[in-house]
Parts: structure tokens; sequence; C-alpha cells
């Protein structure tokens, strides 16, 4: 079947330092690949996206490339600010499955002064 | 700009209630989904619709029915609350297609407490 898996949260940083938050997926066919995030009191937010092996999506200082051989999509970014503090979704999407994104559980971030 | 609201940000309830959680998108989209988020276990989908009049179940549809009369909105109702109902509701939608990547728009969610 189609899953995502994403490292467990809350993961805590300082202001400044870096990100890795790892996802990777197992699928039948050949995926999309995205990242939401969705900020405190709010819905999620598109973050990037990949659509084929190689790609690198980038965003806001965020990247994630789509690595097939490791079925990987590791969000990434060089130096956090308080205000990244917030939960990111990795998720996939099966064309020929009607558009239904698929999710991890979520991960939450809290980067301090 | 594109949006997607949902009736109520917060809604306390009582079990055996029939409740019904409202969201309309302004983006002509075909698609519309409804998620229940709960921690721990990320965004699963109740229900999702390609057209009007159309719903197909998602992977906890037990407990919800949907409805899509018009293409802009898309009802979520719990025929019977539960206490373990108790949830945040995200209602997402999308164009059809592979062009624009299928990327779902979402609202701001409605926390549902069943008492």
């Amino acid at each position: 079947g189609n899953s995502v898996t994403q490292m467990e949260g809350p993961v805590t940083l300082s202001e400044e330092a870096f990100l890795t938050i790892n996802c990777t997926y197992t699928a039948t066919g050949y995926p999309s690949l995205f990242w939401y995030v969705q900020y405190p009191g709010e819905g999620l937010q598109l973050l990037l996206k990949a659509t084929k092996a190689d790609d690198k999506g980038s965003n806001k200082g965020f990247e994630a490339t789509y690595r097939k051989e490791t079925t990987s999509f590791h969000l990434e970014k060089g130096s956090v600010q308080v205000s990244d503090s917030a939960v990111y979704f990795c998720a996939l999407l099966i064309y020929n499955q009607g558009g239904k994104l698929i999710f991890g559980q979520g991960t939450e971030l809290s980067v301090k002064p | 700009d594109v949006k997607v609201t949902q009736s109520s940000r917060y809604l306390v309830k009582r079990t055996g209630e029939k409740v019904f959680l409202e969201c309309v998108q302004d983006m002509d989209h075909e698609n519309m989904f409804w998620y229940r988020q709960d921690p721990g276990l990320g965004l699963r989908l109740i229900y999702f619709s390609y057209d009007v009049k159309m719903k197909e179940k998602g992977d906890i549809p037990e407990g919800y029915s949907v409805s899509r009369e018009k293409k802009e909105r898309f009802s979520l109702i719990l025929e019977s609350a539960s206490t373990n109902q108790t949830s945040m509701y995200l209602c997402a939608s999308s164009t059809s297609g592979q062009g624009a990547g299928n990327e779902q728009f979402f609202g701001p969610g409605t926390r549902l407490t069943v008492l």
C-alpha cells in the first residue's frame, strides 16, 4: 500500500540551527511529494513540492529533494527562525487515485530564540 | 486570494446530537475533501468528492456522511455525535487534472468537542 513515515517530534532547535525532518514513503506508481506546514491555530499551507525523481522543491529557505532510490523527501533548512515554529507534514499523491493525499503523522518544530 | 472557509472555528456538541460542518471554496475546484486531524496520527481522510453529488469514502468514513449539492460547498455530517469524534476537522479543495500538481488548499479547521 501507500504510506508516509516522518520522524517523530517534537523537534526543538535554537535560532539559526540547521533543520532536517526526515520523510520516507512507500508507493505503488509514481507519486508527487509535498511538504505542508501548519502554523498555530491555522490550516495547512503548501510549503513545497516535487513531482518527479531528482526534482528539488524549495520555498522560504526550505528545500527537499525527491530521492527515488531511497524513497525519501527530507525537509531541510540551513538556518531556522522562531517564526518557523509549526507542525510540518510530508505527503504523497498518486494521480490515478483521484488526487488523494496521503499524509505522514506530522512533526512539530519549536525554535527557541 | 484563494480561499477555503469553514463555518465554525470551535464547536461544542453533546453526545447523540446531529452535527453539520460546512465548507465553502471560491476557486471553482472540482475536488473537495474532509479530514480529521489527531495528535500522532496526522491527517486522515474521511470523505472526498470529485464533483457535485458525487462522494467517495476515505479511510475512516464510519460515523460520518457528506453532502455536495453545489460545486463550492461540501458538508460533513455526524449523524449521532460521539465522544471519539472529538477532533480537529479540516476541509480542502483542489483542481482535477495533473497540470496543477493537485495542490490542496485547506480551510482553517473546526475544532469539535463532543461532551
